[in-house]
Protein backbone atom coordinates (compact mmCIF):
# COMPACT_ATOMS: atom_id res chain seq x y z
CA UNK A 1 0.00 0.00 0.00
CA UNK A 2 1.51 3.50 -1.35
CA UNK A 3 0.80 6.83 0.77
CA UNK A 4 -1.80 9.08 -0.85
CA UNK A 5 -1.08 11.97 -2.30
CA UNK A 6 -1.22 15.55 -0.50
CA UNK A 7 0.22 19.14 -1.21
CA UNK A 8 2.74 19.66 0.69
CA UNK A 9 1.77 22.85 1.66
CA UNK A 10 -1.11 25.74 1.41
CA UNK A 11 -1.85 28.92 2.51
CA UNK A 12 -4.18 31.18 2.78
CA UNK A 13 -5.58 34.79 4.51
CA UNK A 14 -7.62 35.12 7.47
CA UNK A 15 -11.49 34.67 6.55
CA UNK A 16 -10.29 33.20 3.30
CA UNK A 17 -10.97 29.15 2.29
CA UNK A 18 -8.66 27.08 1.62
CA UNK A 19 -9.26 23.78 0.63
CA UNK A 20 -6.22 20.10 0.84
CA UNK A 21 -6.61 17.13 -1.46
CA UNK A 22 -5.89 13.70 -0.72
CA UNK A 23 -5.50 11.66 -4.06
CA UNK A 24 -5.33 7.37 -4.11
CA UNK A 25 -6.52 4.71 -5.82
CA UNK A 26 -9.77 2.69 -6.85
CA UNK A 27 -8.46 0.46 -3.76
CA UNK A 28 -8.35 2.81 -0.79
CA UNK A 29 -9.98 6.06 -1.28
CA UNK A 30 -11.86 5.37 -4.11
CA UNK A 31 -13.34 2.17 -2.72
CA UNK A 32 -13.88 3.36 0.76
CA UNK A 33 -16.21 5.63 3.03
CA UNK A 34 -14.17 5.66 5.57
CA UNK A 35 -11.69 9.08 4.96
CA UNK A 36 -10.73 10.75 7.85
CA UNK A 37 -8.78 13.91 8.41
CA UNK A 38 -6.76 14.86 11.30
CA UNK A 39 -5.22 18.34 12.45
CA UNK A 40 -1.56 18.38 13.85
CA UNK A 41 -0.14 21.09 15.98
CA UNK A 42 4.12 20.18 16.28
CA UNK A 43 4.44 18.66 19.49
CA UNK A 44 0.94 18.01 20.52
CA UNK A 45 -1.57 15.40 20.28
CA UNK A 46 -3.45 14.54 16.38
CA UNK A 47 -6.90 16.19 16.70
CA UNK A 48 -9.54 14.11 14.26
CA UNK A 49 -11.80 17.19 12.53
CA UNK A 50 -13.75 14.93 9.80
CA UNK A 51 -14.55 11.06 9.73
CA UNK A 52 -16.46 9.02 7.25
CA UNK A 53 -15.52 11.25 4.67
CA UNK A 54 -17.78 14.03 5.59
CA UNK A 55 -18.72 13.94 9.64
CA UNK A 56 -17.47 16.22 11.84
CA UNK A 57 -17.19 15.39 15.40
CA UNK A 58 -18.44 16.92 18.34
CA UNK A 59 -16.72 20.25 18.80
CA UNK A 60 -14.86 20.82 15.50
CA UNK A 61 -16.43 23.65 13.79
CA UNK A 62 -18.64 23.98 10.81
CA UNK A 63 -15.79 25.81 9.00
CA UNK A 64 -14.35 22.61 8.66
CA UNK A 65 -16.03 20.20 5.90
CA UNK A 66 -15.04 16.96 3.80
CA UNK A 67 -15.79 15.49 0.53
CA UNK A 68 -14.93 13.24 -2.25
CA UNK A 69 -15.27 12.42 -5.46
CA UNK A 70 -13.47 9.71 -7.08
CA UNK A 71 -10.30 8.73 -6.15
CA UNK A 72 -9.60 11.93 -4.32
CA UNK A 73 -10.90 13.23 -0.63
CA UNK A 74 -10.78 17.06 0.47
CA UNK A 75 -10.89 19.12 3.38
CA UNK A 76 -12.12 22.60 3.14
CA UNK A 77 -11.44 25.41 5.60
CA UNK A 78 -13.77 28.20 5.23
CA UNK A 79 -13.43 31.66 7.42
CA UNK A 80 -9.43 30.81 8.16
CA UNK A 81 -8.04 31.47 11.34
CA UNK A 82 -4.77 31.65 12.67
CA UNK A 83 -5.38 29.13 15.42
CA UNK A 84 -6.10 26.96 11.66
CA UNK A 85 -2.56 26.87 10.99
CA UNK A 86 -1.03 23.46 11.51
CA UNK A 87 -0.38 20.45 9.61
CA UNK A 88 -3.16 18.00 8.14
CA UNK A 89 -3.54 14.96 7.56
CA UNK A 90 -5.71 12.36 5.46
CA UNK A 91 -5.99 8.73 5.82
CA UNK A 92 -7.75 6.12 4.20
CA UNK A 93 -9.18 2.29 4.60
CA UNK A 94 -7.41 0.37 2.41
CA UNK A 95 -9.18 -2.93 3.14
CA UNK A 96 -8.27 -6.03 4.72
CA UNK A 97 -7.73 -3.98 8.14
CA UNK A 98 -5.28 -1.93 6.47
CA UNK A 99 -5.05 1.90 7.04
CA UNK A 100 -3.05 4.61 4.71
CA UNK A 101 -2.28 8.04 5.40
CA UNK A 102 -0.98 10.93 3.18
CA UNK A 103 2.28 12.56 3.37
CA UNK A 104 0.30 15.54 5.21
CA UNK A 105 -0.15 19.32 4.45
CA UNK A 106 1.41 22.36 6.33
CA UNK A 107 -1.48 25.44 6.38
CA UNK A 108 -0.07 28.81 6.67
CA UNK A 109 -2.26 31.76 7.37
CA UNK A 110 -0.66 34.68 6.19
CA UNK B 1 -12.30 13.25 29.64
CA UNK B 2 -10.81 10.95 27.82
CA UNK B 3 -6.89 10.82 27.96
CA UNK B 4 -4.03 8.08 26.09
CA UNK B 5 -0.23 8.70 27.63
CA UNK B 6 2.60 7.09 26.38
CA UNK B 7 5.64 6.47 27.55
CA UNK B 8 8.96 3.90 27.02
CA UNK B 9 10.68 5.47 24.27
CA UNK B 10 13.87 6.14 23.79
CA UNK B 11 17.49 5.86 22.06
CA UNK B 12 18.08 2.29 21.15
CA UNK B 13 20.67 0.70 18.69
CA UNK B 14 20.02 -0.59 15.36
CA UNK B 15 18.93 -4.35 16.07
CA UNK B 16 17.82 -3.48 19.22
CA UNK B 17 14.91 -4.03 21.20
CA UNK B 18 11.95 -1.47 23.06
CA UNK B 19 8.60 -1.79 24.33
CA UNK B 20 6.13 1.54 24.23
CA UNK B 21 3.02 1.49 26.51
CA UNK B 22 -0.12 3.61 26.20
CA UNK B 23 -1.81 4.08 29.31
CA UNK B 24 -5.46 5.18 28.81
CA UNK B 25 -8.27 6.29 30.96
CA UNK B 26 -11.73 8.08 30.70
CA UNK B 27 -13.35 5.66 28.74
CA UNK B 28 -14.17 1.76 28.67
CA UNK B 29 -10.80 0.79 27.87
CA UNK B 30 -11.70 -3.12 26.94
CA UNK B 31 -14.44 -2.46 24.73
CA UNK B 32 -12.33 -0.44 22.23
CA UNK B 33 -9.80 -1.22 19.37
CA UNK B 34 -6.66 0.38 20.27
CA UNK B 35 -3.53 1.15 17.84
CA UNK B 36 0.02 2.67 17.23
CA UNK B 37 0.91 5.10 14.73
CA UNK B 38 3.94 6.96 14.16
CA UNK B 39 5.46 9.68 12.09
CA UNK B 40 8.97 9.91 11.42
CA UNK B 41 10.79 13.18 10.56
CA UNK B 42 9.63 15.05 8.22
CA UNK B 43 7.37 12.66 6.77
CA UNK B 44 3.15 12.21 7.40
CA UNK B 45 1.35 10.14 9.57
CA UNK B 46 1.68 6.28 9.35
CA UNK B 47 -0.40 3.59 10.74
CA UNK B 48 1.85 0.92 12.29
CA UNK B 49 -0.32 -2.14 14.16
CA UNK B 50 -3.59 -2.46 15.79
CA UNK B 51 -5.69 -4.79 18.62
CA UNK B 52 -9.72 -5.74 18.78
CA UNK B 53 -11.10 -5.61 21.77
CA UNK B 54 -10.49 -8.47 23.82
CA UNK B 55 -7.25 -9.04 21.43
CA UNK B 56 -9.60 -11.21 19.05
CA UNK B 57 -6.98 -10.06 16.11
CA UNK B 58 -3.95 -8.04 15.89
CA UNK B 59 -2.92 -6.02 12.50
CA UNK B 60 0.41 -4.67 10.73
CA UNK B 61 1.70 -2.47 8.40
CA UNK B 62 3.95 -4.47 6.39
CA UNK B 63 6.87 -2.06 7.37
CA UNK B 64 7.23 -3.81 10.90
CA UNK B 65 5.59 -7.15 10.12
CA UNK B 66 7.52 -10.26 11.86
CA UNK B 67 9.33 -7.38 14.07
CA UNK B 68 6.71 -5.28 15.94
CA UNK B 69 3.85 -6.84 17.91
CA UNK B 70 1.46 -5.27 20.02
CA UNK B 71 -1.05 -6.61 22.82
CA UNK B 72 -3.18 -5.48 25.48
CA UNK B 73 -4.04 -5.54 29.22
CA UNK B 74 -7.18 -4.37 30.11
CA UNK B 75 -6.85 -5.04 34.07
CA UNK B 76 -4.45 -2.13 33.62
CA UNK B 77 -5.84 0.28 30.38
CA UNK B 78 -2.99 -0.13 28.59
CA UNK B 79 -1.62 -1.16 25.29
CA UNK B 80 1.44 -1.98 24.40
CA UNK B 81 3.90 -2.40 21.07
CA UNK B 82 7.20 -5.20 21.53
CA UNK B 83 9.62 -3.34 18.92
CA UNK B 84 12.83 -5.68 17.89
CA UNK B 85 15.19 -5.89 15.59
CA UNK B 86 15.08 -2.14 15.09
CA UNK B 87 16.57 -0.03 11.96
CA UNK B 88 17.30 3.48 11.17
CA UNK B 89 13.65 4.12 9.43
CA UNK B 90 11.68 2.84 12.30
CA UNK B 91 13.00 6.11 14.24
CA UNK B 92 9.79 8.32 14.74
CA UNK B 93 7.20 9.68 17.47
CA UNK B 94 5.01 6.65 18.04
CA UNK B 95 1.35 7.61 18.99
CA UNK B 96 -0.91 5.66 20.86
CA UNK B 97 -4.76 5.92 19.19
CA UNK B 98 -8.13 4.67 20.11
CA UNK B 99 -9.81 2.91 17.12
CA UNK B 100 -13.26 3.63 16.09
CA UNK B 101 -14.95 0.37 18.01
CA UNK B 102 -14.52 -2.81 19.44
CA UNK B 103 -13.59 -4.26 16.38
CA UNK B 104 -13.52 -1.61 13.97
CA UNK B 105 -10.46 1.58 13.43
CA UNK B 106 -11.72 3.37 10.84
CA UNK B 107 -10.88 6.46 12.45
CA UNK B 108 -9.16 6.99 15.14
CA UNK B 109 -9.78 9.18 17.98
CA UNK B 110 -8.08 10.20 20.22
CA UNK B 111 -4.48 10.48 20.40
CA UNK B 112 -1.47 10.99 22.49
CA UNK B 113 1.16 13.01 22.65
CA UNK B 114 3.73 10.47 21.53
CA UNK B 115 7.00 9.26 22.50
CA UNK B 116 9.76 9.58 20.52
CA UNK B 117 11.87 6.44 19.25
CA UNK B 118 15.45 6.89 17.79
CA UNK B 119 17.42 4.21 16.83
CA UNK B 120 20.85 5.31 15.98
CA UNK B 121 24.68 3.94 16.95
Amino acid sequence: QSALTQPRSVSGSPGQSVTISCTGTSSDVGGSNYISWYQHHPGKAPKMMIYDVSKRPSGVPDRFSGSKSGNTASLTISGLQAEDEADYHCCSYAGRYYMVFGGGTKLTVL
Amino acid sequence: EVQLLESGGGLVQPGGSLRLSCAASGFTFSTYVMTWGRQAPGKGLEWVSAILAGGGGTYYADSVKGRFTISRDDSKNTVYLQMNSLRAEDTAVYYCARGSSENTYVWFDPWGQGTLVTVSS
